[in-house]
């Protein structure tokens, strides 16, 4: 049973584009939202998260909104760059940072 | 510099083989867990550790085994591998379970 399903699989933009992932839970007990990046051959880093208590985060180039009532969330990527090419992992938790469900994450390619 | 080191970072072993996977984190972090990574699967947590002599089982802790005698090293043990257990693996750990939590670069294991 995928507890966070996320999509697309894969995603192409081009440079100076918007990216757009997103991501879907069931469990309403769910009150963390994290997104992670993860570069070939290193593990999964920290990129944003949110609260529920919020709609939107902001830092930098990257922003989660977030839907509470449709228990949807999405990471966009303003201004796209070739370096943000990477697997983009969203996840949820209860209560906790540590105890993560995971999405099944999208392979992002920005093309110059 | 802060990190999460894991060894060995690439392994091929037969099935039946006892084998062992280390973690160390110099940051003197509580929480410890480990994760494998599947196509499309995302992350999956196998078990976790709040700290010392403390651990348990997370979403998929068949055919694994974990130890946490000191706070700073958290192998992953598998007495008898097999096929399925394939994949990708990464430890992580965090000062507590409520902060973000720093991931190792990975253990690719192949198990024939």
């Amino acid at each position: 049973q995928q507890q966070v399903k996320q999509s697309p699989q894969s995603l192409i933009v081009q440079k100076g584009g918007i990216s757009i992932i997103n991501c879907a839970y069931e469990n309403t007990a769910f009150d963390y939202f994290p997104w992670y990046q993860q570069f070939p051959g290193k593990g999964p880093a920290l990129l944003i998260a949110i609260r529920p208590d919020v709609s939107e985060k902001k830092e930098g180039r990257f922003t989660i909104s977030f839907n509470k009532s449709a228990k949807q969330f999405s990471l966009h990527i303003m201004d796209s760059q070739p370096g943000d090419s990477a697997t983009y992992f969203c996840a949820a938790s209860i209560g906790t940072a540590s105890k993560l469900t995971f999405g099944t994450g999208t392979r992002l390619q920005v093309t110059l | 510099e802060a990190q999460v080191t894991q060894n060995p970072r690439y392994l091929i072993t037969v099935t039946g083989k006892k084998l062992t996977v280390t973690c160390s984190q110099n940051m003197n972090h509580e929480y410890m867990s480990w994760y494998r990574q599947d196509p499309g699967l995302g992350l999956r947590q196998i078990y976790y550790s709040m700290n010392v002599e403390v651990t348990d089982k997370g979403d998929v802790p068949e055919g694994y085994k974990v130890s946490r005698k000191e706070k700073r090293n958290f192998p992953l043990i598998l007495e008898s591998p097999s096929p399925n257990q394939t994949s990708l693996y990464f430890c992580a750990s965090s000062r507590d379970r409520n902060q973000p939590q720093h991931f190792g670069d990975g253990t690719r294991l192949s198990i024939l």
